[in-house]
């Protein structure tokens, strides 16, 4: 069935510094894929997606590349802040397979140190 | 404020017993999703309603039940609760059957402990 893999984590990291969480995906369809951060003691927030081979999702300066033949879509950000500091989870929904439902990696935290 | 709605935010009850946790989807959306996140088993799909009818079921325990009433608010029925069901309960909502072009808006949820 289609899963998610995500890097572990904690990741820390000071202000300023270049940010990549690794995300690789199974699944058997042609899947939309997501990036959703929690911050401590909220729910998710849609932070970026892409819908097709090579599309670029961004959003508050994180980017995201839909990677067919690698089957990955890493999370990066130039230059983190103390406020990007949250739990980001990398999905993917197949709406030929399952319903449509996101399904979830692990999770990855960061941490951002002043 | 994301626009779905969880109640109650917190609720601490004992082995053995029942509780009910209560979602209103955003205003237009038809689909509700839950979904239980847990520190070992991470974010794991519960069910899925679309207009008031079950769509799709994921790793939902017999013990566990929902339903989406006409109004489409949702709510997740849990029983006979053990030590393990302790958890943070999310509730999703979005406009269709599947999520490829609409997203998913989640609420802040529940957090449940059994003790």
């Amino acid at each position: 069935g289609n899963s998610v893999t995500q890097m572990e984590g904690p990741v820390t990291l000071s202000e300023e510094a270049f940010l990549t969480i690794n995300c690789t995906y199974t699944a058997t369809g042609y899947p939309s894929l997501f990036w959703y951060v929690q911050y401590p003691g909220e729910g998710l927030q849609l932070l970026l997606k892409a819908t097709k081979a090579d599309d670029k999702g961004s959003n508050k300066g994180f980017e995201a590349t839909y990677r067919k033949e690698t089957t990955s879509f890493h999370l990066e950000k130039g230059s983190v802040q103390v406020s990007d500091s949250a739990v980001y989870f990398c999905a993917l929904s197949d709406p030929y397979n399952q319903g449509g439902k996101l399904i979830f990696g692990q999770g990855t935290e960061l941490s951002v140190k002043p | 404020d994301s626009g779905v709605t969880q109640t109650p935010k917190h609720l601490i009850t004992a082995t053995g017993q029942r509780v009910t946790l209560r979602c209103s989807p955003r205003s237009g959306d038809l689909s509700v999703y839950w979904y239980q996140q847990s520190l070992d088993q991470g974010l794991q799909f519960l069910i899925q309603y679309y207009n008031g009818e079950e769509r799709a079921k994921g790793n939902i325990l017999e013990r566990f039940s929902a339903q989406q009433f006409p109004d489409l608010h949702s709510e997740l029925n849990l029983s006979s609760l053990e030590l393990g069901d302790s958890a943070l309960y999310f509730c999703a909502s979005n406009r269709g059957i599947g999520g490829t072009n609409y997203g998913y808006t989640f609420g802040s949820g529940t957090r449940l402990t059994v003790v």
